[in-house]
């Protein structure tokens, strides 16, 4: 079975400091992967979604990088605000066979950005 | 454009009731999904569709069963509830056509006691 991991599980940090979070999976023929933000109580958010032929996305003060060959992906948040307060999550989409978009789901990284 | 609704948002239940949760999207996605979230777990995958009167099990389908009748619609019922079914419920949905982009809905907070 394919694993996502996200470590570290909680990450706090000064406002203005860039946020650097980590995504590991087990198995290199992704199909995608999708990040995404979860407020308390509330739904998940996409960020941003990163295709296997890309290397990287960019939203603005978001960027995210793929690199297949270690099994890692990495979501930058450039100028941190305490509004970036929330888990973080990654997703992964494992083809050929599960490139219809079903997702594994990493168990999230959860960020405090302190004023 | 509402995206992705769910009802209701939040339930209790006593074990061994039943009940239905409704999610709809307005977006005419072709598949929809039902996962669960626990604390430290992620989000599992319950059931799936990739149309109109199709379903799938995904990874913890035991004790849930699903129901496709339109296209923009995805029930997900528990027929005898017990208190391991505590839980978060999302619904997501995504387009056929590749990169699958999930859109989720709020989420329904269930109770089993």
């Amino acid at each position: 079975k394919q694993e996502v991991t996200q470590i570290p599980a909680a990450l706090s940090v000064p406002e203005g400091e860039n946020l650097v979070l980590n995504c590991s999976f087990t198995d290199s023929a992704i199909y995608n992967l999708q990040w995404f933000r979860q407020d308390p109580g509330k739904g998940l958010t996409s960020l941003l979604l990163i295709q296997s032929s890309q290397r990287e996305q960019t939203s603005g003060r978001l960027n995210a990088s793929l690199d297949k060959s270690s099994g890692r992906s990495t979501l930058y948040i450039a100028a941190s605000q305490p509004g970036d307060s929330a888990t973080y999550l990654c997703a992964v989409s494992f083809g050929p066979t599960d490139s219809w978009g079903k997702f594994q789901f990493g168990a999230g990284t959860q960020v405090v950005v302190t004023p | 454009n509402a995206g992705v609704t769910q009802t209701p948002k939040f339930r209790v239940l006593k074990t061994g009731q039943s009940m239905t949760l409704l999610c709809a999207q307005d977006m005419n996605h072709e598949y929809m999904y039902w996962y669960r979230q626990d604390p430290g777990m992620g989000l599992r995958l319950i059931h799936y569709s990739v149309g109109e009167g199709t379903t799938a099990k995904g990874e913890v389908p035991d004790g849930y069963n699903v129901s496709r009748l339109k296209k923009q619609n995805f029930l997900l019922g528990l027929e005898s509830a017990a208190p391991s079914q505590t839980s978060v419920y999302f619904c997501a949905s995504s387009s056929r056509d590749g990169p699958y982009e999930q859109y989720f809905g709020p989420g329904t907070r269930l109770t089993v006691t």
